[in-house]
């Protein structure tokens, strides 16, 4: 179906590493999403990538739609404590106007 | 200009009880769209409304409904309160073709005792 598998579930990793999350789905997707939620408050837009083999980055992250369509990868380099959050991979779903999303990875800093 | 509203904040409610959630969307966004978060299951789609119109349903029971006034603030109904209805509902809102548009609200945590 259209469920999405986002991993790793969660990280712990030290500020100025660098962060890789997947996200695959059996599923082709048209766009793929990547939202950031702070704790308290509603997922935020990140990426958006419309196009197979596009690579966009927003400052420190970036991320890439997969050249077979069915996964997304989101990278954050150097990253800092403010980073800590959840982050989702989501796409479109086939009845239109609506989201799938992925269980999320969490991602906590230390300084 | 201020982003999507929701209201209440936190909510408590017994088992077999209604409840009733609302959300105001950014000023001119026409489709508003209701997601429920839980730790176990994530963000799972509940229904989107545009113009007064659902366009879209999510995979949930009948006791979830939802509306759109003519202003675009947009209701959502639970009746006959589960435990595991507990959960964080947030809104979402856009202009109405594109989703990747889409603000979200801080939600309401609903808590169902």
């Amino acid at each position: 179906g259209q469920q999405l598998n986002q991993s790793p579930q969660s990280m712990f990793i030290q500020e100025g590493e660098d962060v890789s999350m997947n996200c695959t789905s059996s599923s082709i997707f048209n766009t793929w999403l990547w939202y950031k939620q702070d704790p308290g408050e509603g997922p935020v837009l990140l990426i958006a990538l419309y196009k197979a083999g596009e690579l966009t980055s927003n400052g420190r992250l970036t991320a890439q739609f997969g050249i077979t369509r069915k996964d997304s990868f989101l990278n954050i380099s150097a990253s800092i404590p403010s980073d800590v959050g959840i982050y989702f991979c989501a796409g479109p779903r086939h009845s239109g106007y609506a989201l799938n999303f992925g269980k999320g990875t969490s991602l906590l800093v230390t300084p | 200009k201020a982003g999507v509203t929701q209201t209440p904040r936190y909510l408590i409610k017994t088992r077999g009880q209604q409840v009733t959630l609302s959300c105001s969307p950014i000023s001119g966004h026409r489709s508003v769209s209701w997601y429920q978060q839980t730790p176990g299951q994530g963000l799972q789609f509940l229904f989107e409304y545009f113009s007064e119109t659902q366009r879209n349903k999510g995979n949930f029971p009948g006791r979830f409904s939802g509306r759109q006034f003519s202003n675009s603030r947009s209701e959502m109904n639970v009746s006959t309160l589960e435990l595991g209805d507990s959960a964080l509902y947030l809104c979402a809102s856009s202009w109405g073709q594109e989703i990747y548009g889409y603000t979200f609200g801080s939600g309401t945590r609903l808590t169902v005792v």
